[in-house]
């Protein structure tokens, strides 16, 4: 079964600065799909980022990239000029399509805080 | 384009009543999620949904939990009886499917069993 570890419970950083969130996971495919969502108090999941397994490509989305090691089995999460409106929960995904399976993975989950 | 609704947002009944969960994906996707969300944890999906079929239930508590997508739009996901671990927040997912296949979420309901 696979499974998604987020090491950090909690991840606190200033204003406009870069704070790395770390998610690793465990799988034995070898063609599978990688996410960070974002969880404001208000609840609704937001995706932010995702990373196809078989693209050795870094993905990008603005001030949003990721650090994919798919040797090591790691994902994680860089913010660039942290804003006052980044603080939420943070999930890392697992998504694997393949013998009738397609939900999610996730992860526990990070509290990213931001000191103004 | 509307987003995925869910209704109630919140609710709060007694242990052993029954309790029903409404979702509306968004228009065009096919697929839809229902997942369970514990505090401080991340979501579990319960069950899965292509149109009308139910394609992975396994995770499903078959004794007291049933969903039902009859028209393969909107689904209702039913708690008969609820016990006071089911207190948590369900949330509802769609997708188009396809190579992507992002998943949109709902604000999910918050269940509290008393």
């Amino acid at each position: 079964a696979q499974t998604v570890t987020q090491s950090q419970p909690e991840m606190s950083v200033q204003e406009a600065e870069t704070v790395t969130l770390s998610c690793t996971y465990d799988t034995s495919e070898s063609d599978y799909y990688l996410f960070w969502y974002k969880q404001p108090p208000s609840r609704q999941m937001i995706l932010v980022i995702r990373q196809e397994a078989y693209k050795q490509q870094n993905a990008t989305e603005n001030r949003f990239s990721v650090n994919f090691q798919k040797a090591a089995k790691s994902f994680s999460l860089k913010i660039s000029d942290s804003q006052l409106g980044d603080a939420a929960m943070y999930f890392c995904a697992y998504r694997f399509e393949g013998g009738g399976a397609d939900g999610l993975t996730f992860g526990k989950g990070t509290h990213l805080i931001i000191q103004p | 384009e509307a987003g995925v609704v869910q209704s109630p947002r919140y609710k709060i009944i007694e242990k052993k009543q029954p309790v029903a969960f409404w979702c509306n994906p968004i228009s065009g996707h096919n697929t839809l999620y229902w997942y369970l969300q514990n505090l401080g944890q991340g979501p579990e999906l319960l069950i899965r949904y292509e149109n009308e079929e139910a394609v992975d239930d396994s995770q499903l508590p078959k004794d007291r939990f049933s969903a039902e997508r009859l028209k393969g739009v909107d689904s209702t996901l039913k708690i008969q009886p609820a016990e006071l671990g089911d207190s948590a927040v369900y949330l509802c997912a769609s997708s188009r499917g396809g190579q992507y296949n992002e998943q949109f979420f709902g604000p999910g309901t918050r269940l509290t069993v008393l």
